[in-house]
């Protein structure tokens, strides 16, 4: 069956400590990956996309994650975190008409 | 640009009882997908919706069911709920069918209670 594995439930560091999330599939065929995060109290939104071309794509916020299709990973990386980052992490693929979702990583910034 | 609206952002119901939700997705969205999200299980695909037809389906029981009307509008209806339906169910929205090769926009959720 197709999944989303993410290595990290919690993770708790401080303001500038850099991060990094994170996130296999399994799934043989072409996909399309994404990042989401979940803000206290708001909607999911979209931090950063993969559909084809360079494996590295930037995101908002200073995000970026690296697709290594070899490893079938797409790994969540920020160089510097902020208290304003503190936020839940979901790490999904889409190989045939629907999101499939990893667990989700807390992220928590201690200031 | 208008989200994605969901309404209500609150419900309590009673065991057994039935429940609407409604979708409103972002103006020119022709797909419409549906998501529970628990603490337990996560964030899993409920169905979604393509110009009015239901295109792909998870694996809920049969209790689940939505439709989508002519402006793109959906909604998703549980018929004898149980306390395990207990969830955010969230509605995305996004231009193509099966999110291929573009994002998915979600919405507030609804926060379903039953008790």
């Amino acid at each position: 069956a197709q999944s989303v594995s993410q290595h990290n439930h919690h993770v708790i560091l401080s303001e500038a400590a850099s991060l990094e999330l994170g996130c296999n599939y399994s799934y043989g065929g072409t996909v399309n990956l994404f990042w989401y995060v979940q803000y206290p109290g708001q909607h999911l939104q979209l931090l950063l996309k993969y559909f084809s071309g360079d494996p590295l794509v930037k995101g908002i916020k200073g995000f970026e994650a690296e697709f290594i299709k070899s490893k079938f990973s797409f790994n969540l990386r920020k160089p510097s975190v902020q208290w304003s980052d503190t936020a839940e992490y979901f790490c999904a693929v889409s190989p045939a008409g629907k999101l499939i979702f990893g667990q989700g990583t807390t992220l928590q910034v201690k200031p | 640009k208008a989200g994605v609206t969901q309404t209500p952002r609150y419900l309590i119901k009673t065991r057994g009882q039935q429940v609407t939700l409604s979708c409103s997705p972002i103006s020119g969205h022709r797909s419409v997908s549906w998501y529970q999200q628990t603490p337990g299980q996560g964030l899993q695909f409920l169905f979604e919706y393509f110009s009015e037809t239901q295109r792909n389906k998870g694996n809920f029981p049969g209790r689940f069911s939505g439709r989508q009307f002519s402006n793109s509008r959906s909604e998703m209806n549980v018929s004898t709920l149980e306390l395990g339906d207990s969830a955010l169910y969230l509605c995305a929205s996004s231009l193509a069918l099966g999110h291929t090769n573009t994002e998915a926009f979600f919405g507030q959720g609804t926060r379903l209670t039953v008790v």
